[in-house]
């Protein structure tokens, strides 16, 4: 069975600067797909980032960027510039390339951006 | 576009009692999961659906029931609550033509058993 480990409970970060939350994983296949959501307050499931197993290039969106490194199973999440409104908790998650909408995930960081 | 609807919000209930978790989605999406968070947790898998009249356990199914007898709704069922359920419930759905796609959640119901 799959596994997804977030071994940082809680993080924090000052205001614009940068932070990086680690993910790490267990899997014995090949394709798959690796996701980071963002849940604040509200509950809601925000979808920040996705990362494909066979692309070796590193997703990008904005100011949140992913390490990936396939061979290590380690999909960290770096968020530049920090904003008051990244705070929230975030989930790393996996799902297998024909999982459907099924996904596996970590115990989730909650995030702290200091003013 | 409503996306994924989840109803109720919330809900209180005793120990013993039943009631069932509605999901609904417009987007003709083939898959739909649903997912219980725990305080502290992330997502678990209670039950999917690949597509109408299929369904399928995961990792937490016991205690609750599903079924897909349309493609735009997979409600979930909860026999006789128990306090160990009391939990917030998430419902999810993408489109099966395309791998990989964006997997969209439902805002969550949040339960109470007493």
């Amino acid at each position: 069975a799959q596994t997804v480990t977030q071994s940082q409970p809680e993080m924090s970060v000052q205001e614009a600067e940068t932070v990086t939350l680690s993910c790490t994983y267990d899997t014995s296949e090949s394709d798959y797909y690796l996701f980071w959501y963002k849940q604040p307050p509200s509950r809601q499931m925000i979808l920040v980032i996705r990362q494909e197993a066979y692309k070796q290039q590193n997703a990008t969106e904005n100011r949140f960027s992913v390490n990936f490194q396939k061979a290590a199973k380690s999909f960290s999440l770096k968020i530049s510039d920090s904003q008051l409104g990244d705070a929230a908790m975030y989930f790393c998650a996996y799902a297998r390339e024909t999982s459907g909408s099924r996904l596996t995930f970590g115990e989730g960081t909650q995030l702290t951006v200091n003013p | 576009n409503a996306g994924v609807t989840q109803t109720p919000k919330f809900q209180v209930l005793k120990t013993g009692q039943s009631m069932t978790l509605q999901c609904a989605q417009d987007m003709n999406h083939e898959y739909m999961s649903w997912y219980r968070q725990d305080p502290g947790m992330g997502l678990r898998l209670i039950h999917y659906s690949v597509g109408a009249g299929i369904t399928d356990q995961g990792e937490v199914p016991n205690g609750y029931n599903v079924s897909r007898s349309t493609t735009e709704d997979f409600p979930l069922r909860l026999l006789s609550a128990a306090p160990s359920q009391t939990s917030v419930y998430f419902c999810a759905s993408r489109p099966g033509h395309i791998s990989g796609n964006t997997i969209y959640f439902g805002e969550g119901s949040w339960l109470t058993v007493v």
